[in-house]
This record gives structure tokens, sequence and C-alpha cells, in this order.
């Protein structure tokens, strides 16, 4: 079956640090790409979106590349902020069903 | 404002007696999906609906119930909550089925089952 497989957290980082979220991906067919933010106490938010290889999805200084030959999409932000501290979920969507099937997550932490 | 509205948002109750966690949303949203959080496994999906009057099971579906009477609105039930259901529950909604829509998520509701 499907499934998304990304790195442990938590993730410490100072604010303007590099950060990368690793995440790669197991689907039948051809799926779409996502990563959603979770603030404390709050539902899933949209963070970026990539439905087909190549596409590079970007918002609030977040990136990812839809890699279709590393079946991977790894989240990366030049300079963090203190206010980007959250749960980071990597996900994907296939077939009619509409499943999104979600990674485990990933703390992000940033500090002054 | 487009959102998903869940209620209640915390909720402690006992094994056995059942139990209806809400969810409405107001975007005209024909595709509507349950999922629980627990922690080291993500989100799973519990029960979908495609539109009106059409539910299915997700990954964990067992012991739960789903109905859609309304576009609207996708209530969940738990005839008979056990602790093994004690989890953060989100509601979610998408314009239509498909590859490339995207989910609204509600704020979560935080269950547990003594």
């Amino acid at each position: 079956g499907d499934s998304v497989t990304q790195m442990e957290g938590p993730v410490t980082l100072s604010e303007e640090a590099f950060l990368t979220i690793n995440c790669t991906y197991t689907a039948t067919g051809y799926p779409s790409l996502f990563w959603y933010v979770q603030y404390p106490g709050e539902g899933l938010q949209l963070l970026l979106k990539a439905t087909k290889a190549d596409d590079k999805g970007s918002n609030k200084g977040f990136e990812a590349t839809y890699r279709k030959e590393t079946t991977s999409f790894h989240l990366e932000k030049g300079s963090v902020q203190v206010s980007d501290s959250a749960v980071y979920f990597c996900a994907l969507l296939t077939g009619t069903a509409s499943k999104l099937t979600f990674g485990t997550g990933t703390r992000l932490q940033v500090t002054l | 404002e487009a959102q998903v509205t869940q209620n209640p948002r915390y909720l402690i109750t006992v094994t056995g007696k059942k139990l209806t966690v809400t969810c409405s949303q107001n975007m005209n949203h024909e595709y509507m999906s349950w999922y629980r959080q627990d922690p080291g496994l993500g989100l799973r999906q519990i029960y979908y609906s495609m539109n009106v009057e059409v539910t299915d099971k997700g990954d964990v579906p067992e012991g739960y119930k789903v109905s859609r009477k309304e576009k609207r609105n996708f209530p969940l039930i738990l005839e008979s909550p056990s602790p093994n259901q004690t989890s953060l529950y989100f509601c979610a909604s998408s314009p239509r089925g498909g590859m490339k829509t995207e989910a609204f998520f509600g704020q979560g509701t935080r269950l547990t089952v003594v």
C-alpha cells in the first residue's frame, strides 16, 4: 500500500538556520504530494503542494520539489523563524477515494 | 469565513457511553473525511464521504460510524467508546474527490475515554 516516511524529530534549530525535513514515499500510481503544517492547538493547514514530477511547491519561504526518480519531496527553508515552530506532515494523495496518506510528522522547534 | 467546524474541542467520557462528534463545513464541499492522529502514527483515515448519502471505510473504521444526510455535515459516532479510541480527531473537507484538491481541516477534537 501507499506509505510516507519522514524524518523523526524533534528538529531544533536556531533562528535564521537552514531547514531540511526529508520525506520519501511509496505509492501505486502517480500521487500528488503535500506538506501540511500544524501549529500548537490547531488543525492542519496546507503549506504547499506539487502534482507532477519536477513541480516545485512553495509558500512562506518553504519549498519542496517532486522528485519521481528518488520518490522524495523534501521540505526546505533558507532561514527559519521562531514562528515556524510547528509539526510538519508530508502526505500523498492517490486515487478516486482521495485518501491522504500521512507521514508521522516532524516537530520543528526554532529558538532565538 | 470559510471553515470546518468541529465540536466539541475536548471531551472526556467513560467506556461504553455513546458519543457524537459533529463536523460542519461552509464551503459547499462534496468530499469530507475523518482522521485520527496518534503519536508516532501520523494521521489515519477513519471514514470518508464522496457526497451526500455516500460513505466508505478508510484505514481504521472499526468502532466508528458516520452519516452524510446533508452536504455540510459529517458527524462521527462512537456507539460504544473504548480506551483505545482515545485520540485527537480531525474532520476534513475538499471541494471534490480527485488528485489535486487541497483538504481543509477542522481544529480537532481531543477525546479521552476512561
